[in-house]
């Protein structure tokens, strides 16, 4: 079956360093990739995705790449800010013989802590 | 618009008791899905409704766990004789029918359920 393993945390930075989230994935298939984002307090919201190989999505200054030699998709970001503090999670959907292809699969999620 | 919305939001049960948690979808989303986020894990899939058909109940831990949409809009979890162990957030998404194979899934805020 699929599965999804993202770097363990937590991560923490100072304002304006750079940022790198690991994630590799297991599928059968070809399935989308995403990012998800869970602030305190709130629900889980949609980052950024990629729906094939050699795409690259980009949301809020985070970009990450479908990289499907390597079967990974790291969350990159130049300059962090404070209010990006958050858990991380990283999903794949689809990727699956059989059908099945609507569950998302989860990484277990990385806390980012950035100070000022 | 509106998102998903889910209630109550906190809810706390002594163990043995029943408990049901709601789900608003947004408006016109045919898909419906119920995930468990056990403390420090990701989600992970629980069940899934076609409007009001439910397709995949694979996820649901135990006999004590139903799932319903009877009208294919709101959907209610229903949790019997909670245990310690059902202790988790209980996030509801819905996704709208896309051409491709892969449904975005949009996130409610989930119910945090604590059994005592």
């Amino acid at each position: 079956g699929n599965s999804v393993t993202q770097m363990e945390g937590p991560v923490t930075l100072s304002e304006e360093a750079f940022l790198t989230i690991n994630c590799t994935y297991t599928a059968t298939g070809y399935p989308s990739l995403f990012w998800y984002v869970q602030y305190p307090g709130e629900g889980l919201q949609l980052l950024l995705k990629a729906t094939k190989a050699d795409d690259k999505g980009s949301n809020k200054g985070f970009e990450a790449t479908y990289r499907k030699e390597t079967t990974s998709f790291h969350l990159e970001k130049g300059s962090v800010q404070v209010s990006d503090s958050a858990v991380y999670f990283c999903a794949l959907l689809g990727g699956q013989s059989g059908g099945s292809n609507y569950k998302l699969t989860f990484g277990k999620g990385t806390l980012l802590t950035v100070n000022p | 618009g509106a998102g998903v919305s889910q209630s109550p939001r906190y809810k706390v049960a002594k163990r043995g008791q029943d408990v049901a948690l709601r789900c608003d979808p947004i408006s016109g989303h045919v898909s419906l899905f119920w995930y468990q986020q056990a403390l420090g894990q990701g989600p992970e899939f629980l069940t899934y409704f076609q409007n009001e058909a439910q397709l995949d109940k694979s996820g649901l831990p135990s006999d004590r766990f139903f799932a319903e949409r009877p009208e294919g809009s709101v959907s209610t979890l229903k949790i019997q004789r909670t245990q310690q162990e059902d202790s988790a957030v209980y996030l509801c998404a819905s996704s709208v029918r896309t051409s491709g194979q892969t449904y975005e899934q949009y996130f409610g805020p989930g119910t945090r359920l604590t059994v005592t």
